[in-house]
């Protein structure tokens, strides 16, 4: 059971250049989102999408853009990368419910420089 | 708006003491709380959750939790700290089913003692 797949685990752009995280779940999971983590700031929410065709805004998502064209990708992609976007991302799938715990990947981590 | 703090962003102890890992929240409606563990460079598990109903939650690994809605507190705690317990912890609330968002706070970074 893969669960939560994130590609790739590590990826150095330069400014200026674009480039798309990918993420696959096999759970069949409605809800899915996206994080990034710095030192000292906890998970900060991009994205997320309640299904197929849905996504909606999150705490920072200036910078970014996701689709969500399938109950199982949900890939963001930045257009033209800044080193404020160095970061380890996480992507996150959950049921639809209140009580539903999440269940992440293992995390891509980007450098910009 | 939801949001949670974590008092102390480390936190050392000796192997087989009290561990005690602070979260306050902040929420217009019952709020749903959870417990989420990171270990180096892999992804955050669910360590211990509350959503309603009896106060004191068990989790994973001997760890516990209870929810204090007079202290809006939901503190994490473990009799005593193994070698393995070494990680980050991070509180998360989310507020209704109508919220699908789960806001996390700032992370803990447990230290154990030899």
């Amino acid at each position: 059971n893969a669960g939560v797949t994130q590609t790739p685990k590590f990826r150095i752009l330069k400014i200026g250049q674009s480039m798309t995280l990918q993420c696959a779940q096999d759970m069949n999971h409605n809800y899915m989102y996206w994080y990034r983590q710095d030192p000292g700031m906890g998970l900060k929410l991009i994205y997320y999408s309640v299904g197929a065709g849905i996504t909606d805004k999150g705490e920072v998502p200036n910078g970014y853009n996701v689709s969500r064209s399938t109950t199982e990708d949900f890939p963001l992609r930045l257009e033209l990368a800044a080193p404020s976007q160095t970061s380890v991302y996480f992507c996150a799938s959950s049921y639809p419910s209140r009580e539903a715990k999440l269940f992440f990947g293992s995390g891509t981590q980007l450098s910009v420089l | 708006a939801q949001s949670v703090t974590q008092l102390g962003s480390h936190v050392s102890v000796s192997e087989g003491a009290l561990v005690l890992l602070r979260c306050n929240y902040s929420s217009s409606v019952p709020p749903y709380l959870f417990w989420y563990v990171q270990y180096p460079n892999q992804g955050l598990q669910l360590l211990l959750k509350y959503t309603t109903g009896a106060t004191l939650v068990k989790g994973i690994n001997g760890f516990e939790a209870e929810f204090k809605k007079s202290e809006t507190s939901f503190h994490l705690t473990k009799p005593s700290a193994h070698m393995s317990d070494a990680a980050e912890y991070f509180c998360a609330v989310r507020e209704d089913f109508g919220n699908e968002k789960l806001t996390f706070g700032t992370g803990t970074r447990l230290t154990i003692i030899p």
